[in-house]
């Protein structure tokens, strides 16, 4: 069975300061895996996929992340953050194509001044 | 291109009335899915449909939830009757095909039952 867990419900960085988001799985197939974001009252926007290929993945927004097999990781990263990034992220992985999207809880970002 | 339509965005009703919920998808999108959005949780899937068919419904509450998607466009979620417990965000979205697990997702209409 897939499963995903997000280290930390709440995240605050300052503006301008790297962002990372943790997330590992868990996947007895090769993953499909993805990073949604949410903002409030707000539905889910993609930011980032992983299907083959490379493993590190360029996003919208300036996010990127990185498929390490060997760590079951596919942590979100920002080098330098925004105010408008404050949001939601979701961490999400699927069995291959064909599989439904399965999850993390969440980690909220705050960017402070 | 319009994105996914979910109405209403808001609802309120008292327990043990029915309520519904309707999904427009992006045309051309063959899979639709409704989500459950708890309070500081993730969404998880309440059904899928691949065109007219649901080919996934083993986490619909069926015993008071229900789900059509009539000539495999549109969709309603409707639940008879409501519980307290029901009170979240009901998320639909929708993919291209089959073989693309890429979700689209809609704004999501957030139901409170007192």
């Amino acid at each position: 069975a897939q499963s995903v867990t997000q280290l930390g419900s709440h995240v605050s960085v300052s503006e301008g300061a790297l962002v990372l988001l943790r997330c590992n799985y868990s996947s007895s197939v090769p993953p499909y895996l993805f990073w949604y974001v949410q903002y409030p009252n707000q539905g889910l926007q993609l930011l980032l996929k992983y299907t083959t290929g490379a493993t590190l993945v360029k996003g919208i927004n300036g996010f990127e992340a990185e498929f390490k097999k060997s760590e079951t990781s596919f942590h979100l990263t920002k080098p330098s953050a925004h105010m408008s990034d404050a949001a939601e992220y979701f961490c999400a992985v699927a069995k291959g194509s064909q599989g439904n999207l399965i999850f993390g809880k969440g980690t909220k970002l705050s960017v402070k001044p | 291109e319009a994105g996914v339509v979910q109405s209403p965005r808001y609802k309120i009703i008292e327990k043990k009335q029915p309520v519904a919920f309707w999904c427009n998808p992006i045309s051309g999108h063959n899979t639709l899915y409704w989500y459950l959005q708890n309070l500081g949780q993730g969404p998880e899937l309440l059904i899928r449909y691949e065109n007219e068919e649901a080919v996934d419904d083993s986490q619909l509450p069926k015993d008071r939830f229900s789900a059509e998607r009539l000539k495999g466009v549109d969709s309603t979620l409707k639940i008879q009757p409501a519980e307290l417990g029901d009170s979240a965000v009901y998320l639909c979205a929708s993919s291209p095909d089959r073989g693309n697990t890429e979700a689209f997702f809609g704004q999501g209409t957030r139901l409170t039952v007192v």
